[in-house]
């Protein structure tokens, strides 16, 4: 079974340009997390979506970052414009639906460095 | 709010030494209670939780944790570390209605193995 994919793994910008990463759940996975873990900090949720729907963005920085996941499938979080503290790991996860019954599956995770 | 904590934030242990991670979280109502671990460069991967039941929950790679209400408390242990153990631990909550995978990690304890 194929796990979770993100991509690009590393990404350096500039302070004040935008980024986007993608994620590709497991097939079948009807939640999506994204988590940004910065250094020595454990993960922190930003977003939570069922299907193509937002359970829960109340940690996300909506002046700055949006998600979506427009088929319920793959999503993508975007920043724009970056700040120097939004560097960090960007972890995607998925599960088979909402109950904590159901694992959560990680994502490697992209690094962001913004300089 | 629900938090998690982590006293420990580097542990070394030998070889074949036992092994117990603390971690003591806060929460207001029944918790789904999580381990982790994450190895350099990787994703996050579940270890074992704690739904209900028995309060010793067995987990992968010979782990176990065991829940204490009246401690608030879920330590992980392992009776013999192998070097590849060496890693990064997080003790997780997460609510035990709905959304039971949107969790709240602690700060992690990172585990170094001497041969």
């Amino acid at each position: 079974e194929a796990g979770v994919a993100q991509s690009p793994r590393y990404k350096i910008i500039e302070k004040r340009q935008s980024v986007a990463f993608w994620c590709n759940p497991i097939s079948g996975h009807a939640t999506l997390y994204w988590y940004q873990q910065i250094l020595g900090q454990g993960p922190k949720l930003l977003i939570q979506f069922q299907n193509n729907g937002v359970v829960d963005d109340s940690q996300l920085p909506k002046d700055r970052f949006s998600a979506e996941r427009l088929k319920g499938v793959d999503s993508t979080l975007k920043i724009q414009p970056a700040k120097l503290e939004d560097s960090a790991v960007y972890l995607c996860a998925s599960s088979l639906d909402l109950g904590g019954a159901a694992e959560a599956f990680f994502g490697q995770g992209t690094r962001l460095t913004v300089v | 709010a629900q938090s998690v904590t982590q006293p420990d934030i580097h542990i070394t242990v030998s070889e074949g030494a036992s092994l117990e991670l603390r971690c003591n979280y806060s929460y207001g109502a029944t918790p789904y209670l999580f381990w982790y671990v994450q190895s350099p460069g990787q994703g996050l991967q579940l270890l074992l939780k704690y739904f209900s039941g028995d309060t010793l929950v067995q987990g992968i790679k010979g782990f176990e944790a065991e829940f204490k209400r009246s401690q608030s408390s879920f330590n992980l242990r392992k009776p013999s570390v192998h070097w590849s153990d060496a890693a990064e631990y997080f003790c997780a909550v997460g609510p035990f209605t709905g959304g039971g995978n949107k969790l709240t990690f602690g700060t992690g304890t990172q585990l170094k193995v001497e041969l």
